[in-house]
């Protein structure tokens, strides 16, 4: 266990659908971070929020939206999704991101499958 | 952009047996991070590298740090099944925050 909670562990949706995906921290840490991680493909960066201000769109569509309440709760929202945003979507914390050694804490993950 | 390659991707090697995973990446950095990964389960941080000439063991897994030849390598020593997952290396650059992942090494260690 990491302290960074994920839920759900697994979703299907259909195309139309709009779904959400929650992460929680329970590490006191000031940065959260949605990461993709597709087959084959290396970790892709999302978004980064620091003190719940997002500071980080990797140039990411707009079907995806998050949203940060607070410094220990992350959330994506999903809608209109196509069938290659099919990916495990990891979240992850970490204590700043000023100091030069911000070691991710992660979750373990929401699969998600668009069909 | 910056780029991270690692290789090899897979590697499936005996019990008791050596071998190295290297990490190599395109700009300067002087932040390198290596990750393990099992299967359904979160990335777990192994090391932190932050200087040139660095070096970081942990039980029989070393990681060492070459900024000049932008290299990182992760040595494995007598390798065990317990071993058997995905490593990441990541490389801090430009913002702070901004980790370039590599593809991942699958290691199967086998019997």
């Amino acid at each position: 266990e990491t302290g960074v909670t994920q839920t759900p562990r697994h979703l299907v949706m259909g195309m139309t659908n709009k779904k959400s995906l929650k992460c929680e921290q329970h590490l006191g840490h000031n940065a959260m971070y949605w990461y993709k991680q597709s087959a084959k493909k290396p970790l892709e960066l999302m978004f980064v929020y620091n003190f719940k201000e997002q500071t980080e769109n990797n140039s990411v569509p707009s079907r995806f939206s998050p949203e940060c309440p607070n410094s220990s709760h992350l959330f994506l929202h999903l809608h209109t999704l196509q069938p290659e945003d099919s990916a495990l979507y990891l979240c992850a914390s970490s204590q700043e991101f000023t100091g030069g050694n911000e070691k991710l804490f992660f979750g373990s993950g929401t699969q998600l499958s668009v069909l | 952009e910056l780029k991270v390659e690692q290789n090899p991707l897979f590697l499936s090697m005996q019990e008791g047996k050596n071998y190295t995973i290297y990490c190599n990446y395109s700009t300067t950095s002087d932040r390198l991070y290596w990750y393990r990964q099992d299967p359904g389960k979160s990335l777990e941080s192994l090391f932190v590298l932050l200087s040139n000439g660095a070096v970081k063991q942990e039980g029989r897994l070393m990681a060492s740090l070459d900024t000049k030849a932008r290299l990182s390598t992760l040595h494995i020593t007598a390798a065990v099944h317990d071993l058997s997952a995905t490593y990441f290396c990541a490389v801090g650059g430009g913002s702070n925050y901004k980790l370039t992942f590599g593809k991942g090494t699958l290691l199967t260690v086998n019997p």
